[in-house]
């Protein structure tokens, strides 16, 4: 049963730019979450996506956004860039969104280095 | 605020020298706490979801247990490959995990 399968898994941008991150959860789940974690912060809950609705935020600027596809697969969205965006970007899935909340399926990360 | 903190920020231990993470939370509405295991370059992998004071769960070398305000991850002997960086996160509603910051173990042979 393949994983989550997280795109690009590194990637450099500039400070301005956009950037683009996709997740294909495992088949059958139908929950998104994504995180970011950076040395400092750790792991921070970014947003969740169920059939296609967003469902929860964390706490994070407007420049952060995504979206979920019919198929659950989702994508999520920075844009103007700024340094302290520079992060391992972590998608993680599960069947059910009334499950628990902790059983997920990490997928390996999107780095992300803003120059 | 929902908070959680884990200790020691690193560890390192000998092959066998058996120890403990700890993880304190302060949480309103806690739906479970729960230890996730990260090597370098992957993302966390789920181990243990406890959710009552008291709960124990065990797989292999590591036994996660569970009080009113802190978790313990015991190692029990472990092995080289039992080095990673070790995560504690809280459930607070339906979809959202608070993080501890980890502790990064390393046991040498």
């Amino acid at each position: 049963k393949a994983g989550v399968t997280q795109t690009p898994r590194y990637l450099i941008k500039t400070r301005g730019q956009q950037v683009t991150l996709s997740c294909s959860p495992i088949s059958g789940h139908r929950s998104v979450s994504w995180y970011q974690q950076t040395p400092g912060q750790g792991l921070q809950f970014l947003f969740e996506y169920f059939s296609e609705t967003q469902r929860n935020k964390g706490n994070f600027p407007g420049r952060f956004s995504g979206r979920q596809f019919s198929n659950s697969r989702s994508e999520m969205n920075v844009s103007t860039l700024e340094l302290g965006d520079s992060a391992l970007y972590l998608c993680a899935s599960r069947k059910l969104r009334g499950e628990s909340p902790g059983e997920l399926f990490f997928g390996e990360g999107s780095r992300l280095t803003v120059l | 605020e929902d908070q959680v903190t884990q200790s020691p920020e690193a560890l390192r231990l000998q092959e066998g020298e058996s120890s403990s993470l700890n993880c304190s939370y302060t949480v309103s509405g806690l739906r479970g706490l729960f230890w996730y295991r990260q090597d370098p370059g992957k993302g966390p992998e789920f181990l243990f979801t406890l959710y009552s004071a008291g709960e124990e769960k065990e797989k292999e070398r590591l036994k996660a247990t569970l009080t009113k305000k802190e978790s313990f991850l015991h190692i029990t002997a472990p092995k080289p490959e039992d080095s990673a960086t070790y995560l504690c996160a809280v459930g607070v509603g339906y979809s959202t995990l608070t993080f501890g910051k980890g502790t990064m173990l390393l046991v040498s042979p």
